[in-house]
């Protein structure tokens, strides 16, 4: 069955370091998100894209963060200077479009700003 | 703005007992709401996703129901196993027409289940 995968699925970085956290959704698939989950907090949404444009973002999503479609495949965060409250699981999503609305998610990937 | 609340935050119940978990959610215009299972460090498994117009779906042990007019929806877990011990979250979405409507989904919290052998 097809699913979505992360990369890395631990990442460690220094504090003002940039990382970028990848993602391969389902191949058919349109509509792409990123969410995050702190330790013990709720899962918040970042930002959706589609049609090569981010379509919505949060109030998290701020200036240090980018999305970019590479490719045909791949799917990337940005976070450019990292802080450490950045730490958490990264999820990235995505769905068909149409009447589908469900989203499929990806595995994660831990950042740990130190 | 939407708040998505769930109840209990974590359940103990021994194995072969059914059980329902709670979601809440504030504004009632929702377009669907999910369910999904979560297990240690991982990521989100989809388990349903019942659209607006529904009250129900189910899949094998599981079955949602969704009272959109209450803001409430259950997961109704029968039989449970020690294989489903995770953590259980609801998501809902908006409608669809809203302005900036993308599918962002809004999450609660989370009921952690442990089902004891």
């Amino acid at each position: 069955e097809p699913e979505v995968t992360q990369t890395p699925s631990h990442q460690v970085t220094q504090m003002g370091q940039e990382v970028i956290l990848r993602c391969v959704p389902i191949s058919n698939h349109l509509y792409f998100y990123w969410y995050r989950q702190i330790l013990g907090q709720k899962v918040e949404f970042l930002v959706s894209f589609y049609n090569n444009e981010i379509s919505e973002k949060s109030e998290i999503f701020d200036d240090q963060f980018s999305v970019e479609r590479p490719d045909g495949s791949n799917f990337t965060l940005k976070i450019r200077s990292t802080k450490l409250e950045d730490s958490a699981m990264y999820f990235c999503a995505s769905r068909v479009g149409g009447s589908s609305y469900e989203q499929y998610f990806g595995p994660g990937t831990r950042l740990t700003v130190t | 703005k939407q708040e998505v609340t769930q109840i209990p935050a974590a359940l103990s119940v021994p194995e072969g007992e059914n059980l329902v978990l709670n979601c809440s959610f504030t504004d009632s215009a929702i377009y669907n709401l999910q369910w999904f299972r979560q297990d240690p460090g991982k990521g989100l498994t989809s388990l349903l996703l019942i659209q607006s117009s529904q009250r129900e779906q189910t899949s094998g042990r599981l079955n949602a129901s969704l009272d959109k007019s209450s803001g409430r929806s259950t997961l109704y877990i029968a039989a449970s196993q020690p294989g489903d011990s995770a953590t259980y979250l609801c998501a809902v979405r908006r409608p669809v027409g809203t302005s900036s409507n993308t599918g962002k989904l809004i999450f609660g919290q989370g009921t952690t289940l442990q089902v004891k052998p």
